[in-house]
């Protein structure tokens, strides 16, 4: 089936360690996004791709990196400059005309990162 | 300026009964998109609806529909016959056109649905 598929789902993060988040998308989708979701609140743009080897900050790129390598995979590095890093992370895809405003954004399943 | 406004942190609907979770937006383009979308407990986003700010008539899927009034800027969900399984989070959210990627999303109504 098509869809979005994170790993891992649960991620253990030491001080001082990047840690990479895995997103791989089977939709054709040319633009791929990363949010991070705190308890109690909505999502929150990092980091998002348009098309293969080209992204763009979102409103919470800082401690964050990302790369588009290949249209099918968007992973996202937590590095260690990123002091709190305890949150759920959803990956995101949608459709080709990525200007159209009713295209919706179709998420996976998440990743729960916590801080060891 | 927060441009997604969900005033309900929570509600409660009897099984069998509709509920409206409230959506209010702010914008000042002329073309833009509204979405909700369902967060169940195990955390995934599913897409519930659409409404595009040109449509005439509200959206409907399902048992859901979109109560649009586009001169009050609000966007409300309503789930008729709500069912245990419709116990979940649920974000309202906008995306404007004119290059911006971003859906903006609110803070979330968590509904529990009582049998």
């Amino acid at each position: 089936d098509g869809g979005i598929t994170q790993s891992p789902k649960y991620l253990f993060r030491k001080e001082g360690q990047n840690v990479t988040l895995s997103c791989e998308q089977n939709l054709n989708h040319d633009a791929m996004y990363w949010y991070r979701q705190d308890p109690g609140q909505g999502l929150r743009l990092i980091y998002y791709s348009q098309i293969v080897n080209d992204f763009q900050k979102g409103d919470i790129a800082e401690g964050y990196s990302v790369s588009r390598e290949k249209k099918e995979s968007f992973p996202l590095t937590v590095t260690s400059a990123q002091k709190n890093p305890t949150a759920f992370y959803l990956c995101a895809s949608s459709a080709d005309d990525s200007r159209a405003v009713n295209q919706p954004q179709h998420f996976g399943d998440g990743t729960r990162l916590s801080i060891l | 300026a927060q441009k997604i406004t969900q005033t309900q942190p929570g509600m409660f609907v009897q099984e069998k009964e509709a509920v409206t979770l409230d959506c209010t937006y702010d914008t000042s383009d002329q073309s833009y998109g509204l979405f909700w979308y369902k967060q169940p407990s195990s955390g995934e986003m599913i897409f519930l609806i659409y409404q595009g700010s040109y449509d005439e008539q509200n959206a409907t899927e399902g048992r859901y529909s979109l109560n649009f009034q586009k001169a009050r800027k609000s966007a409300n969900l309503v789930i008729s016959a709500s069912q245990l399984g419709d116990s979940a989070m649920y974000f309202c959210a906008m995306r404007e056109w004119g290059g911006s990627e971003k859906l903006v999303f609110g803070k979330g109504t968590k509904l529990t649905v009582n049998p």
